[in-house]
């Protein structure tokens, strides 16, 4: 049982570069969030989703693309790559509505822009 | 508006004396829930515990209490006997109507030997 996995674990981009964050889990989990961590600061929520096929976006979903066909998989796209996007990308999971609160982290994504 | 307040950068605690760490929130939603992670050094995200908005009694969790005072929207973390172990960043998080999440800033929390 592996948990949440994410890859790639770090990355450089170019400005204007695009890539995409992969996330599985591997708990049958209906719920995943994507998070991104900028230093000294919490996380905020940039898009999650509720079950295959159903996503909903967060706090701050600009400058980023998910999709979810598969309830294991919840990758998150990166188009036209900013320096404002340099961050610490997690990818969570979560069981049903009744305890979305017990989220499972992947180890995260360490990204820079530049 | 910020929705999660930690006003506590950082915080030290001498080992086995206990320690609060201070959370605010802001939410005018009368269903909602209150939670704490543990960020150690190697960055990973724990759960720690979890407070609905209706539950009646304070949450624990074996050295982990939440100290829940509805009017003031507070929601404390106190970590008991504390270990050297609980060194890390600490997030008091929100979870708000139609699954949005919000996480404070964190406490940095050193435990002196």
């Amino acid at each position: 049982n592996a948990g949440v996995t994410q890859t790639p674990k770090f990355r450089i981009l170019k400005i204007g570069q695009s890539m995409t964050l992969q996330c599985t889990q591997d708990m049958n989990h209906n719920y995943m969030y994507w998070y991104r961590q900028d230093p000294g600061m919490g996380l905020k929520l940039i898009y999650y989703s509720v079950g295959a096929g159903i996503t909903d976006k967060g706090e701050v979903p600009n400058g980023y693309n998910v999709s979810r066909s598969t309830t294991e998989d919840f990758p998150l796209r990166l188009e036209l790559a900013a320096p404002s996007q340099t961050s610490v990308y997690f990818c969570a999971s979560s069981y049903g509505a009744h305890r979305t609160y017990e989220q499972y982290f992947g180890p995260g994504t360490r990204l820079t822009v530049t | 508006a910020q929705k999660i307040t930690q006003t506590q950068p950082g915080m030290f605690v001498q080992e086995k004396e206990a320690v609060t760490l201070d959370c605010t929130y802001d939410t005018s939603d009368p269903s909602y829930g209150l939670f704490w992670y543990k960020q150690p050094s190697s960055g990973e995200m724990i759960f720690l515990i979890y407070q609905g908005s209706y539950d009646q009694q304070n949450a624990t969790e074996g050295r982990y209490s939440l100290n829940f005072q509805k009017a003031r929207k507070s929601a404390n973390l106190v970590i008991s006997a504390s270990q050297l172990g609980d060194s890390a960043m600490y997030f008091c998080a929100m979870r708000a109507v139609g699954n949005q999440f919000y996480f404070g800033t964190g406490t940095s929390l050193t435990v002196i030997p």
